[in-house]
């Protein structure tokens, strides 16, 4: 149980262009869900937290209008990196958990490379 | 906000070693996991484990959440245990994790 993906694996795009990356919850209802960053031989680093139904809430120092988070079902929440750059090149990680409980399950990542 | 910090940075074992993995933490915590990051990036769960001790196979761990750090003990060290092994933390005030910079482990055959 507990099961979380994302999709795309990995993705290569042009600079300028916007890029959706999704997290479902597969078993699950996670009311709940983070982002994170990880860059190369480094930590993750939370982007943002959203509920299902509300607005995200963003770290300090992450561009809520770059970085668009979407959570309209318990088992669904996408990222969109609008007019990617090639500094946003890094790995994207979601994760979920369910009302009440603190555990955390993490989805495979996404590698953004873009050109 | 609530500070993670682990030791080592870096360990290399030989194959069938033993090894014992530090979280020390700034605060008082409602959530701590123990993650192994496989060389794809996929960060496995290893321990939820806000206080007391949990044993999986070789793998075990324990929180002394009254003095504010977590061990994780590897027994028998495979080949396959090399990676990143990341402690994460949630405080009281809200359902965050921080994570620590990690222990990258490897083995040697």
């Amino acid at each position: 149980g507990a099961v979380v993906s994302q999709h795309p694996s990995r993705v290569i795009c042009k600079s300028g262009t916007s890029v959706k990356i999704e997290c479902r919850s597969l078993d699950f209802q996670a009311t709940t869900m983070f982002w994170y960053r990880q860059f190369p031989k480094k930590s993750l680093m939370l982007m943002a937290t959203s509920n299902e139904g509300s607005k995200a809430t963003y770290e300090q120092g992450v561009e809520k209008d770059k970085f668009l988070i979407n959570h309209a079902s318990l088992t669904l929440s996408t990222l969109t990196v609008t007019s990617a750059h090639p500094e946003d090149s890094s790995f994207y990680i979601c994760s979920a958990r369910v009302a009440g409980y603190n555990e955390q399950f993490f989805g495979p990542g996404t590698r953004l490379t873009v050109l | 906000g609530i500070q993670v910090e682990q030791s080592p940075p870096d360990l290399i074992l030989q194959e069938g070693a033993n090894s014992t993995l530090r979280c020390n933490f700034s605060d008082s915590v409602n959530n701590l996991q123990w993650f192994h990051q496989n060389p794809w990036g996929q960060l496995i769960n290893l321990f939820y484990i806000p206080s007391g001790t949990k044993q999986n196979g070789r793998l075990s761990a324990t929180t002394v959440a009254t003095e504010r750090y977590s061990l994780l003990y590897i027994s028998s060290s495979q080949t396959t245990d090399s990676g990143v092994y990341f402690c994460a933390v949630g405080g009281t005030s809200g359902s965050r994790l921080t994570f620590g910079e990690g222990t990258q482990l490897t083995v040697n055959p």
